[in-house]
């Protein structure tokens, strides 16, 4: 399998501007997570979906932020308008079920400018 | 919640030395993993392990659920295992992992 796949790598934007995070869990797998990740608040939890329904986004830091899931193969996350805080490195994570492996992607940097 | 810690924060070792980190936890646990993440950003799934023991290669990993622990165990440590190590459990609300600060490790040639 090709793992989990995000995209872009890299996003540099500026402030104000539509970002769209894309991401492609392995394939099978029931759950898909996004998560962010800065020197300062390490690792943090935006959003999780089971079967494609969002569970839990009470990580999701604020409106501007959104994540949908349209089939078993694709998730986004938006963030609309972008600030410089949002600077991070956004991961894509899934897994077959609950009490089973996560899998990461590489990520997205986003720098926003 | 759920408290996890992680140690020790920093470790060097010269390459071929063995090492031993560690991750404890507050309360009990559904699931434990550890990770790593290589100096390129990149988080591998190194184990999935809830209880007992696991090998794979020079990593094993042992979680000792009733004493509330789990080891990592790297022997014959080479270059690309820098990197950190996180440690991260599962408590018994909603599937939400809980992170520990990475145990940090720079392997020297």
């Amino acid at each position: 399998d090709a793992g989990v796949i995000q995209s872009p790598r890299h996003e540099v934007t500026e402030m104000g501007q539509e970002v769209t995070l894309r991401c492609k869990p392995i394939s099978g797998h029931d759950y898909l997570f996004w998560y962010r990740q800065t020197m300062m608040r390490g690792l943090e939890l935006l959003i999780y979906f089971n079967n494609n329904v969002p569970i839990d986004d009470s990580g999701m830091p604020e409106d501007r932020f959104s994540a949908k899931m349209p089939n078993a193969s694709f998730s986004t996350l938006k963030i609309q308008p972008s600030e410089p805080r949002d600077s991070a490195v956004y991961f894509c994570a899934s897994s077959l079920r609950s009490n089973s492996p996560l899998h990461f992607g590489n990520g997205t940097r986003l720098t926003v400018t | 919640g759920i408290q996890v810690e992680q140690s020790p924060p920093d470790l060097i070792l010269q390459e071929g030395a063995n090492s031993t980190l560690r991750c404890n936890f507050s309360d009990s646990v559904n699931n434990l993993q550890w990770f790593h993440q290589n100096p390129w950003g990149q988080l591998i799934n190194l184990f999935y392990i809830p209880s007992g023991t696991k090998q794979n290669g020079r990593l094993s990993a042992t979680t000792v659920a009733t004493e509330r622990y789990s080891l990592l165990y790297i022997s014959s440590s080479q270059t690309t295992d820098s990197g950190v190590y996180f440690c991260a459990v599962e408590g018994d609300s909603n599937y939400q992992l809980i992170w520990g600060a990475g145990t940090k490790l720079i392997i020297k040639p």
